[in-house]
């Protein structure tokens, strides 16, 4: 099963509102993370099971989408909101992770 | 606190093998599955491999598969990444990550990495 993301990057401005995309090559019902990263650091994870928020992620991360198609949003962008985010597909075996969306400032 | 640290990442021939580990503390350790991903410089993240709590499943990347063999030591709480035959293709920070027993929680703690560098 592959992952696509898009875009691959984009630019916004603070307090824009930001779609992701992740696009699964089959169904995977909601077997699906979210992640971020910024450089130099390890990923941190947002949302998983599709739509669930991780403890201590801000409420503005919301996840949606079930089957093949799925969505990563933030509805105010934050200036520690500019990074990588990551899509990874939590089952079957083997895993994978989308090829990332670079969130940068406009 | 639940901490993962990395180590034995290093330079290595091309063709040679390494071992990495990572050290777990803060949380119980048998009762989580643990995995690795990897990162090439300047790339997105690559699932490496997976392991169950009690290390009866296992699970790798087709393109690890034969070369690279996860394994965790309980009594330890560490868990091991042994790779051989190692390409520059493998050259990429190594994260431990842990996992859950539910197959749809996500990785929710990382360590900081260890760089493998596959470089004559």
């Amino acid at each position: 099963i592959q992952l696509t993301q898009s875009p691959s990057s984009l630019s916004a401005s603070v307090g824009d509102r930001v779609t992701i995309t992740c696009r699964a090559s089959q169904g995977i019902n909601s077997y699906l993370a979210w992640y971020q990263q910024k450089p130099g650091k390890a990923p941190k994870l947002l949302i998983y099971a599709a739509s669930t928020l991780q403890s201590g992620v801000p409420s503005r991360f919301s996840g949606g989408g079930s089957g093949t198609d799925f969505t990563l949003t933030i509805s105010s962008l934050q200036p520690e909101d500019f990074a990588t985010y990551y899509c990874q597909l939590l089952n079957p075996y083997p895993l994978t992770f989308g090829g990332g969306t670079k969130v940068e400032i406009k | 606190e639940v901490q993962l640290v990395e180590s034995g990442g290093g330079l290595v021939e091309p063709g040679g093998s390494l071992r990495v580990s990572c050290d777990a503390s803060g949380f119980t350790f048998s009762v989580y599955s643990m995995n690795w991903v990897r990162q090439a410089p300047g790339k997105g993240l690559e699932w490496v491999s997976s392991i169950s709590s009690g290390g009866d499943y296992i699970y790798y990347a087709d393109s690890m598969k034969g070369r690279f063999t996860i394994s965790r030591d309980n009594a330890k709480n560490s868990l091991y990444l042994q790779m051989n035959s190692l390409t520059d293709e493998d050259t990429a920070i190594y994260y431990c990550a842990r996992g859950s027993a539910a197959a749809n929680k996500g990785y929710d703690y990382w360590g900081q990495g260890t760089l493998v560098t596959v470089s004559s």
